[in-house]
């Protein structure tokens, strides 16, 4: 199972919005309702910001919004602040019955 | 607080066997399903292996298939990673974690350990 497709780097300024891509197929995200994103600064543990395609944990900000297109997948962060620049990736449940994550986007404020 | 202490990692040689201990404490053990995830040197994610929150549903990475056992002990709050016949390229820091959910299992995390390394080398 490959690992799914981000962009490397996306930037913004702050209090602009800024949405990361997240590709699979149709054995990862175009087969399931059961996709995560997570947001981890260097040297912490990822933090779980959306799961089940676009539900957010309690707690996270509603700054914080997903949806899911076909076999890709889109996290948006609205009203960019300076402690959102972390590295965000996703995560899918596969027909497989596995978990793939995504490569990793780093974003920048 | 939710608490998730790896241990059991080290050095062993290619086709030798070492077990991974996962002692988790802060929350109800028995109501969630666990991860192991791993991550190899300049190496993104890769995730392991599930088993549900009572055991019975146990399901693994292709990768590591027919290798590794994972189990659990309620009665010790402790998962573990039974890994045979181990490989090179089973290299890397391994990390548990605990599902967000209870009961079912929605492959997504909310905690994880600070992990433990392990190194397959002749």
């Amino acid at each position: 199972q490959s690992a799914l497709t981000q962009p490397a780097s996306v930037s913004g300024s702050p209090g602009q919005s800024i949405t990361i891509s997240c590709t699979g197929s149709s054995r990862d995200i175009g087969a399931s309702n059961y996709v995560s994103w997570y947001q981890q600064y260097p040297g912490e543990a990822p933090k779980l910001v959306i799961y089940d395609v676009n539900r957010r944990p309690s707690g996270i900000s509603n700054r914080f919004s997903a949806s899911k297109s076909g076999s890709a997948a889109s996290l948006t962060i609205s009203g960019l602040q300076a402690e959102d620049e972390a590295n965000y990736f996703c995560g899918s449940y596969t027909r497989g019955d596995t978990l793939v994550f995504g490569t990793g986007t780093m974003v920048t404020v | 607080q939710v608490q998730l202490v790896e241990s059991g990692g080290g050095v062993v040689q290619p086709g030798r066997s070492l077990r991974l201990s996962c002692v988790v404490s802060g929350f109800s053990f028995n109501s969630y399903g666990m991860h192991w995830l791993r991550q190899a040197p300049g190496k993104g994610l890769e995730w392991v292996a599930v088993i549900s929150y009572d055991g019975r549903v146990k399901y693994y990475a292709d990768s590591v298939k027919g290798r590794f056992t994972i189990s659990r002990d309620s009665s010790k709050n402790t998962l573990y990673l039974q890994m045979n016949s181990l490989r090179p390229e089973d290299k890397g820091v391994y990390y548990c974690a605990k599902e967000y959910t209870q009961i079912v299992v929605t492959w997504a995390t909310d905690h994880r350990g600070h992990g433990t390394e392990v190194s397959v080398s002749s």
